[in-house]
């Protein structure tokens, strides 16, 4: 089955304790990418990357890193978490293309709370 | 900057009704909308995807309409069921590195 998963699904940690949130697709997709949901702002883009070893910044990377060394995998790391990095978190994985016709696969999500 | 916005915020309908979201934009230059459901503690259901190209998209009970010129998009949900009962997210490719600009969507209940 095609499908984008996330690991863990929920997290309750301390500020400060480095955390990684796991993203592995099996679709062969090259671009994958990290969404925050906050109630209000709906997802903003954190990372994305469009290949291996090829990662850029969203529209707030901020506090967040990210690796991409092999295809499937897409990693998200919160080197020191901080409460209003207290989100819902998504992966998301797409074929790589600019024709216009590439629907992105979203994993179930990862709650982070961090107090 | 691209804008999303969609109205309403919620919606309540009883069965068998038709119904119709509405998602709007900013930009123009977009390279596609994509229909997205989001039901509680789950992810992100595509639902269906709109070229730049295409006027329109239908799955089953659903059809999707884009009006780039105006900035407009519209999920039309035929017979709705309580089984639809979810939040309803447009968002929007400008084909910048593949980022999808989201709304914050509608939710949406079907009573019996």
């Amino acid at each position: 089955e095609a499908q984008v998963t996330q690991n863990p699904r929920y997290l309750i940690t301390v500020t400060g304790k480095k955390l990684t949130v796991t993203c592995s697709q099996n679709m062969n997709h090259e671009y994958m990418s990290w969404y925050r949901q906050d109630p209000g702002l709906g997802l903003r883009q954190i990372y994305y990357s469009m290949n291996v070893e090829v990662t850029d910044k969203g529209d707030v990377p901020e506090g967040y890193k990210v690796s991409r060394k092999e295809k499937r995998n897409f990693p998200l790391i919160l080197e020191s978490p901080s409460p209003n990095q207290t989100s819902l978190y998504f992966c998301a994985s797409s074929p790589w293309g600019m024709d216009g016709n590439q629907p992105q696969h979203f994993g179930d999500g990862t709650r982070l709370s961090i107090l | 900057k691209q804008e999303v916005t969609q109205i309403p915020a919620a919606l309540s309908v009883p069965e068998g009704e038709n119904l119709v979201l509405n998602c709007s934009f900013t930009d123009s230059a977009i390279y596609n909308l994509q229909w997205f459901r989001q039901d509680p503690g789950k992810g992100l259901t595509s639902l269906l995807l709109i070229q730049s190209s295409q006027r329109e998209q239908t799955s089953g009970r659903l059809n999707a309409s884009l009006d780039k010129s105006s900035g407009r998009s519209t999920l039309y949900i035929a017979a709705s069921q309580p089984g639809d009962s979810a939040t309803y997210l447009c968002a929007v490719n400008t084909g910048t590195a593949s980022k999808l600009t989201f709304g914050t969507g509608t939710r949406l209940q079907v009573t019996l």
